[in-house]
C-alpha cells in the first residue's frame, strides 16, 4: 500500500522558519524523484520544489528560491522541506508527491501551514 | 518558463455527457502532459500521464491526447462521482513543473 504522510504544518510567524516532513512507504522511495506542491486556498496546485532520486540535483520555483530547501533521507524513506523566511502568501496545504522521472505520481495528504501573526 | 492555460475554467454538464478540457502549453512539451482530478479538499489524483497513458485503476471513460503545445482529457460518459476539478501538468523537466488554472466540472 502506497502511503505518503505529510507532518510539521501549523501556524508560524511571518519571517520565521518551518520544516515539513514526508514519510514514504509502499514505493521503491530510493528510485523515486519526489516534489512539494502546495495548494492555497480556493487556488490551483502550484509546484514548490523537486529533488532527483539521489537527491543530487534540486530545483526551486521562482517564488520559494533562496528561501526553502529540499532535501531527502534515502535510509529512512524520507523527503524534507525547510522554509525559512515564510510569507503570508506561503499560507497553504503543503503535498509532497512522487514518481519516476518528474510525474508526481502518488501524492500524500497534505499538511496544512499557516503564516500569519 | 512554460505556461499551461487550461479551457474552459468551468464546465457545466450533464450525467452522461461527453466533456471536453482543453489544455494549451506556451511552448512544445512533447507528451510531458498529466491531467489530474481534484475533489473536497483531497489531493489531486493522477488520471492520465505521458499525454493519453491512463494510470492503473482508473476508468476507461478517461482518455487523453494531443501532442506538441495541444492537449485535451475527455470523459466519454460523465458519472456522478466525475463531477470535480480537474487540472494540466506538464512534467517535461524536474526544473519547472507547471498546472493548468483548472476546470470545474460542475452539475448542468
Amino acid at each position: 500500500q502506497v502511503q505518503l504522510v505529510e507532518s510539521g504544518g501549523g501556524v508560524v510567524q511571518p519571517g520565521r522558519s518551518l520544516r515539513l516532513s514526508c514519510a514514504v512507504s509502499g514505493v521503491p522511495f530510493t528510485t523515486y524523484g519526489m516534489h512539494w506542491v502546495r495548494q492555497a486556498p480556493g487556488k490551483g496546485p502550484e509546484w514548490v520544489a523537486a529533488t532527483s532520486y539521489d537527491g543530487k540535483h534540486k530545483y526551486f520555483a521562482h517564488s520559494v528560491q533562496g528561501r526553502f530547501t529540499i532535501s531527502r533521507d534515502n535510509s529512512r524513506n524520507t523527503l524534507y522541506l525547510h522554509m525559512d523566511s515564510l510569507r503570508a502568501e506561503d499560507t497553504a496545504v503543503y503535498y509532497c508527491a512522487g514518481g519516476y522521472d518528474a510525474l508526481t505520481q502518488y501524492w500524500g495528504q497534505g499538511t496544512l501551514v499557516i503564516v500569519s501573526s | 518558463d512554460i505556461q499551461m492555460t487550461q479551457s474552459p475554467s468551468t464546465l457545466s454538464a450533464s450525467v452522461g455527457d461527453r466533456v471536453t478540457i482543453t489544455c494549451r502549453a506556451s511552448q512544445s512539451i512533447s507528451g510531458w502532459v498529466a491531467w489530474y482530478q481534484q475533489k473536497g479538499g483531497k489531493a489531486p489524483k493522477l488520471l492520465i500521464h505521458k499525454a493519453s497513458r491512463l494510470e492503473s485503476g482508473v476508468p476507461s471513460r478517461f482518455s487523453g491526447s494531443g501532442s506538441e503545445t495541444e492537449f485535451t482529457l475527455t470523459i466519454s460518459s460523465l458519472q456522478p462521482d466525475d463531477f470535480a476539478t480537474y487540472y494540466c501538468q506538464q512534467y517535461e523537466t524536474y526544473s519547472l513543473l507547471t498546472f493548468g488554472g483548472g476546470t470545474k466540472v460542475e452539475i448542468k
